[in-house]
């Protein structure tokens, strides 16, 4: 079963434009990652904020944890043509650590030239 | 250096038949976890191995084994194949002692026919 879900599912924009998805999952985590997958590729590891963060940088990425809602958030600065992807969550449990992932849906971003 | 690595690409089965399916991960990586994603959905976990022991196992049924070997790469195993089998498999390797990320191979697309 799905951990999480994302909001919205998909998402399309120009470039240039910030982009802002949201996670929302249903138990206690250790650790919540963001991954960005290309075209039903590998997935690629974006940024990982621990349960007692609650906002982490990364280039153009910014992600917020609130642990209190059960949620995250990625926003995406300035994007490009080149973040076209789909961008899953996925988090990890006390009794996990570093080993199962559950992963949320997934946003379809699509950035427009 | 190189990344996780998964062969083979692509599988083409007919219902009932069996599958091995191939992984390597990074020189140093000692944890390797399978993961299932059907189309339009996010990875599910299946199994983590961490020095030849399994750790973890999701809610897939006994169909599905797995095993990791003495240099670490691993092979998971799918019998009596289902039409909804069909799927990307993603294989991901991490090292405990670097972190919490995990780092998935391009994958192996199964279809079952």
């Amino acid at each position: 079963s799905q951990q999480g879900e994302e909001d919205p599912q998909a998402l399309s924009i120009q470039e240039g434009e910030n982009a802002t998805m949201n996670c929302s999952y249903k138990t206690s985590i250790n650790n919540l990652q963001w991954y960005r997958q290309n075209s039903g590729r590998g997935l690629v590891h974006l940024i990982l904020i621990r349960s007692n963060e609650r906002e982490k940088h990364s280039g153009r990425l910014r992600v917020t944890l609130d642990t209190s809602k059960k949620s995250s958030s990625l926003l995406i600065t300035a994007s490009r043509a080149a973040d076209t992807a789909s961008y899953f969550c996925a988090t990890d449990t006390f009794y996990n650590q570093g080993g199962k992932l559950i992963f949320g849906q997934g946003t379809e971003l699509s950035v427009k030239p | 250096d190189a990344g996780v690595t998964q062969s083979p690409t692509h599988l083409i089965k007919t219902r009932g038949q069996q599958v091995t399916l191939r992984c390597s991960p990074i020189s140093g990586h000692k944890s390797v976890s399978w993961y299932q994603q059907v189309l339009g959905q996010g990875p599910q976990f299946i199994f983590q191995y961490y020095e030849k022991e399994e750790r973890g196992r999701g809610n897939f049924p006994d169909r599905f084994s797995a095993r990791q070997f003495p240099n670490y790469s691993s092979e998971l195993n799918v019998n009596a194949l289902l039409l909804g089998d069909s799927a990307l498999y993603l294989c991901a390797s991490s090292s405990p002692g670097q972190g919490l990320e995990q780092y998935f191979g391009p994958g192996t697309r199964l279809t079952v026919t």
